[in-house]
């Protein structure tokens, strides 16, 4: 299966921006990188995904390397309500039900007031 | 609004017990999904369905089951086989097709007594 790897936790400041990495050394070129995050005791929400090209919606902006062994998700000013679990998965697969989405434990961000 | 609903928030299970957590959406989206959250955990998936009267067995099946009956709604029966329930259970939809962006229920918290 291919793997993400994110730190375990990270801090940042109300207001400041914010560059979550993730390392997907092992992608291939039909892996889409999805983010998704959790709130405590809620479900996951979507944020964004992408394939080769850097992608922004209201939410973030995902930057993808140009060799795409690696992404960040960047949120452009961090409020307290975006305190959570932050999950990078690639959907992995040839299509159909051979897809896959893997869950790991994301990073913990906490955001200072 | 349009979105999914978990039922109960909280469910406790004697042991040897079935129990079934239910799962609506009105979103009109074909596939649906079971995860379980441990503590600290990502998700793992349960099962999986596609589309009405059609299911598949995900990492941890062993000790669950699932009904795919109406396109609106996914059942998930934690048996009596299941010897360590006690988890966060988080249902999801997804349109366009299998593994698309998935939408999430706000979760039950199933605790064994």
């Amino acid at each position: 299966d291919a793997k993400t790897t994110q730190p375990n936790s990270m801090e940042s400041n109300e207001e400041e921006p914010v560059h979550l990495p993730c390392n997907h050394s092992t992608i291939s070129g039909t892996d889409y990188i999805h983010w998704y995050r959790q709130l405590p005791s809620q479900g996951p929400e979507y944020v964004i995904h992408g394939l080769t090209s850097n992608v922004n919606n209201r939410m973030a902006s995902l930057a993808i390397a140009e060799d795409r062994k690696s992404s960040t998700l960047i949120l452009h000013r961090a409020t307290l309500r975006d305190a959570a679990v932050y999950y990078c998965i690639l959907r992995e697969g040839s299509g159909g039900s051979n897809y896959k989405l893997t869950f790991g434990k994301g990073t913990l961000l906490t955001v200072n007031p | 609004d349009g979105g999914i609903t978990q039922s109960p928030k909280y469910l406790f299970r004697k042991e040897g017990q079935n129990v079934t957590l239910s799962c609506e959406q009105n979103l009109n989206h074909d596939a649906m999904y079971w995860y379980r959250q441990d503590p600290g955990q990502g998700l793992r998936l349960i099962y999986y369905s596609q589309i009405v009267n059609d299911f598949q067995k995900g990492d941890i099946a062993e000790g669950y089951s699932v009904s795919r009956e109406k396109k609106e709604s996914f059942p998930l029966t934690v048996t009596s086989a299941q010897k360590n329930p006690t988890a966060f259970y988080l249902c999801a939809s997804s349109d366009r097709g299998l593994w698309e962006t998935q939408y999430f229920g706000p979760g039950t918290r199933l605790l064994v007594l």
